[in-house]
């Protein structure tokens, strides 16, 4: 089946810890995305990548870190320089960056 | 950066009746998607539609980009539609960049 994949799906962090969030990706695509989501409001862009060795920041991207040294690959290192990390975490992949994002079942982080 | 505003904002609806959602976007974007979240938090995409008009069964979305808006219409509603709506905007300067609404939350009762 081909799809993405996300884990844990519940993960604590106490404080002044990193912690860092899978998403894999079986679907042969190219892009890949990492989302915050808070209560009640829409998705908001972390970091993006375009192609393997290769990211940009989105809008909020103080406090985290990524890499992308695997096309199937995108994980998301939270630090403990991020001061709110409470939140819902969605990684998504597209063919390319103009094309059809699809979403994997997200990570909820709560701190400690 | 680019703004997004939807609406109406939260919607209840009786089995069987028909919607519009409405997203409006500040400026010219290539990409446009709409998204489903359903309680559990799992986002599926419903249309990949950056201009023109699409139709997937009892969905259907335009977008006008030259007026900066697109309209999601649900026909029939059932109460399985229920949950979060987003639209997503992609800026014709900065493909990767996306911008979500703050989502409709549409609630169906049977």
């Amino acid at each position: 089946d081909g799809g993405i994949t996300q884990s844990p799906k519940y993960l604590f962090r106490k404080e002044g810890q990193n912690v860092t969030l899978s998403c894999e990706q079986n679907l042969n695509h190219d892009a890949m995305y990492w989302y915050r989501q808070d209560p009640g409001q829409g998705l908001r862009l972390i970091y993006y990548s375009q192609i393997v060795n290769d990211f940009q920041k989105g809008d909020i991207a103080e406090g985290y870190s990524v890499s992308r040294e695997k096309k199937e690959s995108f994980p998301l290192t939270v630090t403990s320089a991020q001061k709110n990390p409470t939140a819902f975490y969605l990684c998504a992949s597209s063919r390319g960056l103009e094309e059809t994002q699809y979403f994997g079942p997200g990570t909820r982080l709560l701190v400690l | 950066g680019i703004q997004v505003e939807q609406s109406p904002p939260d919607l209840i609806l009786q089995e069987g009746a028909n919607s519009t959602l409405r997203c409006n976007f500040s400026d010219s974007v290539n990409n446009l998607q709409w998204f489903h979240q359903n309680p559990w938090g799992q986002l599926i995409n419903l249309f990949y539609i950056p201009s023109g008009t699409k139709q997937n069964g009892r969905l259907s979305a335009t977008t006008v980009a030259t007026e900066r808006y697109s309209l999601l219409y649900i026909s029939s509603s059932q109460t399985t539609d229920s949950g979060v709506y987003f639209c997503a905007v992609f800026p014709s300067t900065n493909a990767g960049k996306s911008t979500f609404g703050d989502g409709t939350t549409l609630t169906v009762k049977p």
